[in-house]
């Protein structure tokens, strides 16, 4: 069973200070890595990919990848209230083959 | 450009009647998935297509799904008989074989009375 886990929350943090959203997975081939954003009533939106070791940074998002220790975190800085979501994270566990296996997703909340 | 679309937006129907669930996909996107969110759960993945091969049909959850995607482009998801159960949110998502990244339409709420 090729699992995606991340811990459901809800995560609170306050405005302006750092939010860490964490994910594991257990295959050790997986390749590709995928952070969406999913607001109450809406469909996923993809935020950043990742698929090498090390941070990837896209303005307040930075996406973490430790291959060795099968995690991958999402951080965003001077977090505010419009990132208030369920962010899933999605991994691409068969190479060659672009379904992806999605975490249950964390629900942030950014308290003003 | 044009994102995934999805119609309906909504559907209510009623029990032991079929519904069909309509997706257009990102064009040129070989890749199109299927899946279901029930309400404030995660993602469960039903079917997939990837250009002229066989579809995934690993995640249908019994034989009253079926789906179909005609000349690599628009799918339809199929559901007979349905049941109260089947109620829930149907997302739709293409993508590429470049970073294997997923884009979503925004959904049809299928509600089953």
């Amino acid at each position: 069973q090729k699992e995606v886990e991340q811990n459901s929350g809800p995560l609170s943090v306050p405005e302006g200070a750092i939010a860490s959203l964490n994910c594991t997975y257990s295959d050790r081939g997986s390749q590709s890595f995928f952070w969406y954003r999913q607001y109450s009533g809406k469909s996923p939106e993809l935020i950043m990919f990742i698929y090498s070791n090390g941070d990837k940074e896209d303005g307040r998002f930075t996406a973490q990848l430790n291959k060795a220790s099968q995690y991958v975190s999402l951080l965003i800085r001077d977090s505010q209230p419009s990132d208030s979501a369920t962010y899933l994270c999605a991994v691409n566990t068969d190479f060659g083959n672009e379904k992806l296996t999605f975490g249950t997703g964390t629900r942030l909340t950014i308290i003003p | 450009g044009a994102g995934v679309s999805q119609s309906p937006s909504n559907k209510v129907t009623e029990k032991g009647k079929d519904v069909e669930l309509r997706c257009d996909p990102i064009s040129g996107h070989t890749a199109l998935y299927w899946y279901r969110q029930s309400l404030g759960q995660g993602l469960e993945f039903l079917i997939y297509f990837q250009g002229n091969s066989a579809p995934d049909k690993s995640g249908l959850p019994s034989d009253r799904f079926s789906a179909e995607r005609t000349g690599g482009s628009v799918s339809t998801l199929t559901i007979q008989r349905t049941q109260q159960e089947d109620s829930a949110v149907y997302l739709c998502a293409s993508g590429n074989r470049i970073v294997y990244e997923q884009y979503f339409g925004p959904g049809t709420r299928l509600t089953v009375t």
